[in-house]
Formats: C-alpha cells, sequence, structure tokens
C-alpha cells in the first residue's frame, strides 16, 4: 500500500529553467510534508517542509506548494542549476501519533547544461 | 554545529552474523529513527527512539531491534542476517515535542550481506 508517490521516476529539465516535481499521497490526515535531496550513498538533506495549515512555502530558490484537496504537493526549483541534479524524495508525517516519515519512491532529476 | 554521525560507514558481513550500526543525534535532539533503503526501494521506517524508550516501529522482524542511551545516541542490531539485509541503513534526529517536525538524517551505513 503506497501511501506516498511520486510517479515519475526522473526528470531532466535545462539549466536555468524551472523544474517541478510531484508527489500524491492518500491518507488525509497527513499534515507535515517535506521534501527531501538525495546524493548516491549519502543520507538526505532536508530541503523545505509545509504544514498542512498553509497551501505554499518558499525558501529561496525553491518552493513547495500543497493542494490538500487534491491530495497533492509540489516542489518548484527556479532557476535550475547543475548542483541540484540528485533524487529527491517527498515525505509525509503526522504531527501527532507515529511521527514516523512516510517517504515517496523519488524522482531523479538531471539538470543539463 | 555537528548533523547526525553514523558509524561505521560500510560493514560486511555473512549470512547469519549480527551487525551492529551505530548513530548519534544532532545535539539537543531526543529522538531518534531509523529508516532502511534497499537497493531499488524508497526508505522505509525502521524503528523511533525517544528518551531511551522505543516509540514506533515499521514492519520489520525482531531481528532487528536496538536501543537508545542516557545521551540520546542509538545502536540498531541485525541478528540472523540474511542476503536481503544489504542496504543503507540511515539514522534521522529530531526534537520531539515541539512543533519541529523535521528530521535530519547522517550519511548511512552500508551494510552488505554475503
Amino acid at each position: 500500500d503506497q501511501q506516498v508517490k511520486q510517479n515519475s521516476p526522473s526528470l531532466s529539465v535545462q539549466e536555468g529553467r524551472i523544474s517541478i516535481l510531484n508527489c500524491d499521497y492518500t491518507n488525509s490526515m497527513f499534515d507535515y510534508f517535506l521534501w527531501y535531496k538525495k546524493y548516491p550513498a549519502e543520507g538526505p538533506t532536508f530541503l523545505i517542509s509545509i504544514s498542512s495549515i498553509k497551501d505554499k512555502n518558499e525558501d529561496g530558490r525553491f518552493t513547495v506548494f500543497l493542494n490538500k484537496s487534491a491530495k497533492h504537493l509540489s516542489l518548484h526549483i527556479v532557476p535550475s542549476q547543475p548542483g541540484d541534479s540528485a533524487v529527491y524524495f517527498c515525505a509525509t508525517s503526522l504531527i501527532q501519533g507515529a511521527q514516523k516519515l512516510v517517504f515517496g519512491q523519488g524522482t531523479r532529476l538531471t539538470i543539463n547544461p | 554545529e555537528a548533523g547526525v554521525t553514523q558509524s561505521p560507514t560500510h560493514l560486511i558481513k555473512t549470512r547469519g552474523q549480527q551487525a551492529t550500526l551505530r548513530c548519534s543525534p544532532i545535539s539537543g535532539h531526543t529522538s531518534v529513527y531509523w529508516y532502511q533503503q534497499a537497493l531499488g526501494l524508497g526508505l522505509q521506517f525502521l524503528l523511533w527512539y525517544d528518551e531511551g524508550e522505543e516509540r514506533n516501529r515499521g514492519n520489520f522482524p525482531p531481528r532487528f531491534s536496538g536501543r537508545q542511551f542516557p545521551n540520546y545516541s542509538s545502536e540498531l542490531n541485525v541478528n540472523a542476517l540474511e542476503l536481503e539485509d544489504s542496504a543503507l541503513y540511515l539514522c534521522a534526529s529530531r526534537i520531539y515535542g515541539t512543533k519541529q517536525e523535521t528530521q535530519y538524517f547522517g550519511p548511512g551505513t552500508r551494510l552488505l550481506v554475503l
């Protein structure tokens, strides 16, 4: 039962353009959402998060959008840079209760010069 | 400020042996989480410790166990190793009891079972 889905295993974007990574979740009880960036053989690096009381959070080149009615989360990176090439995971959790993170399968983003 | 640290970085064992992985959380963080990333799979939640107690565990067999020490560092033990236990094991920490939900990850321990 995949509670969090990233339907695009890979995405290729030209340097300087916008990268949009998408994530869908099934459990409407989730109330905290995060994006992590991961390089091979390294731990995930936290990028940005959003709670369910907001629909947008921005941090520099990174913006996360949350559409609760559609149970959809997206990460926008603009402008995209070569160093952004990595695997991006979305994750969700319940602020109360189990506290564990539930991860999507990841999207490999490649930024082309 | 030092991040989450894990040791060893790599570990090679044979089937049936036991593996012990260690994690030191960020200073001031009381909660430690363990995740497994097997080849080609996403990150799967293993265990959560807080204040020395196991708070939750994922869908893994009992041969996966651990503990948290008074200084909040943690050990993950995997007994009777099987080939499919080969994976990257990640530790994360956070401050429990606040509204700061972000978990910060260490670099991981890559376990190879032969």
